[in-house]
């Protein structure tokens, strides 16, 4: 237990559907963070957020839309995914934004897009 | 700027040692690393500064090779518990971590 909640834990959704993934951490840690991995490529950042603002985008397609209405939680919001987007999404939380803090992580969200 | 780690792959006997090396082609201020096992969390084990000293989680230790850009994970008598994937994190100047593709640790009774 990691004291970072993911829900679902797996997610099963057509090209056409709109879902949301959430997360909450329960650490009280300002910075939150999420992370696509696929299989046999390495985590890759999408979006940090720190005191609920987005301080990042990295380059992600506009069908992800993220949003942290408090420090505590953050979602993904998603809409008219591609296969290729099928993976597991990852939520992370620090304590501050910045250098040396560890992240602690969430157990993921796996997702199919069919 | 992505850090490469090897080996990608280990298979270990309890009670056997392993090594886990990370490097990057820049300069780092810190090296992270975590455990991921099958459907979990990534756990985080701890972190390397620059300058400072080597780390320690229970029987597994990390240096930080600052010359080199290299971090390298101990796993000194290992447990079954050990088995999982071993990711690497770095970071640079600000604090996106990178990761690399891991190395997946197997060890059998």
């Amino acid at each position: 237990e990691t004291g970072v909640t993911q829900t679902p834990r797996h997610l099963v959704m057509g090209m056409t559907n709109k879902k949301s993934l959430k997360c909450e951490q329960h650490l009280g840690h300002n910075a939150m963070y999420w992370y696509k991995q696929s299989a046999k490529k390495p985590l890759e950042l999408m979006f940090v957020y720190s005191l609920e603002e987005r301080v990042e985008n990295n380059s992600v397609p506009s069908r992800f839309s993220p949003e942290c209405p408090n420090s505590s939680h953050l979602f993904l919001h998603l809409h008219t995914l591609q296969p290729e987007d099928s993976a597991l999404y990852l939520c992370a939380s620090s304590q501050e934004l910045g250098q040396g803090y560890e992240q602690y992580f969430g157990p993921g969200t796996r997702l199919t897009v069919t | 700027q992505q850090p490469v780690q090897s080996p990608q792959a280990v298979i270990l006997r309890e009670g056997e040692d392993a090594v886990i090396n990370c490097s990057s082609s820049k300069a780092l201020y810190s090296v992270h690393w975590y455990r991921q096992k099958h459907g979990e969390a990534p756990v985080f084990l701890m972190i390397l500064l620059k300058g400072g000293e080597q780390m320690r989680h229970e029987k597994i230790s990390a240096s930080f090779n600052e010359k080199k850009q290299q971090s390298s994970l101990y796993l000194t008598a290992s447990q079954l518990s050990y088995s999982g994937t071993y990711f690497c994190g770095t970071e640079l100047n600000d604090y996106k971590l990178s990761f690399g593709a891991g190395t997946t640790v197997t060890v059998r009774a």
